[in-house]
């Protein structure tokens, strides 16, 4: 099984600044890769998949990079609702997938 | 407009059963594989299961293969999770969540998730 580790858990931003979250797989996941965010009371939402390709609807100021082990989501300047939390998933080497286990965005 | 929408939620005894459902709407069910997610209140994402778009094919997490099983009605497109043997540490909120590739015979991206199904399992 794949280990998603992300980092780190909890990062405090300010409004309008840039926010890295990180996403380490344990072993290559070549790009298949995914990011989503969580609001509270509310089911994930694809932002990212492909470890770059933006989901249907996802705003520019959010980016994916990386490949292999090492993969970053950025938010380029954060927005009031931009504050949630953020999984990685790799669907590469499954059954099972698997994902991070979350880093909380809050507002500093 | 895609929707995901799911049966309520419930408490059961350990050792209970129980089936969830999921009923698809705005795509064409038929032609996407469907997979089953839960989540611990305040914790992270487990991803439980997968059935394929044509319904041949099964996935399980080895915390509930044994005990779960994923099944779909195209006619109804409906997806649904029976759960036997339901121990305390299946108390989750359980989300299905459609495939972003169309008649794919493996995993992919989730690009739709359904509200959630609260399952306690609890004496």
């Amino acid at each position: 099984e794949v280990v998603m580790t992300q980092s780190p858990a909890t990062l405090s931003v300010s409004p309008g600044e840039r926010a890295t979250l990180s996403c380490r797989a344990s072993q290559s996941v070549s790009s298949n890769l995914a990011w989503y965010q969580q609001r509270p009371g509310q089911a994930p939402r694809l932002l990212i998949y492909g470890g770059s390709t933006r989901a249907t609807g996802i705003p520019a100021r959010f980016s994916g990079s990386g490949s292999g082990t090492e993969f970053t989501l950025t938010i380029s300047s954060l927005q009031s609702e931009d504050f949630a939390i953020y999984y990685c998933h790799q669907y590469n080497n499954w059954p099972p997938d698997t994902f991070g286990q979350g880093t909380k965005l809050e507002i500093k | 407009e895609v929707q995901l929408v799911q049966s309520g939620g419930v408490v059961v005894q350990p050792g209970g059963s129980l089936r969830l459902s999921c009923e698809a709407s705005g795509f064409t069910f038929q032609e996407y594989t469907m997979h089953w997610v839960r989540q611990v209140p305040g914790k992270g994402l487990e991803w439980v299961s997968l059935i394929t778009w044509d319904g041949d094919t099964t996935y399980y997490a080895d915390s509930v293969k044994g005990r779960f099983t994923v099944s779909r009605d195209n006619s109804k497109n409906s997806l649904y999770l029976q759960m036997t043997g339901l121990r305390t540490v299946d108390s989750a909120l359980y989300f299905c969540a459609k495939d972003i590739e169309e008649k794919d015979y493996g995993s992919a991206p989730f690009d739709y998730w359904g509200q959630g199904s609260l399952v306690t399992v609890s004496s």
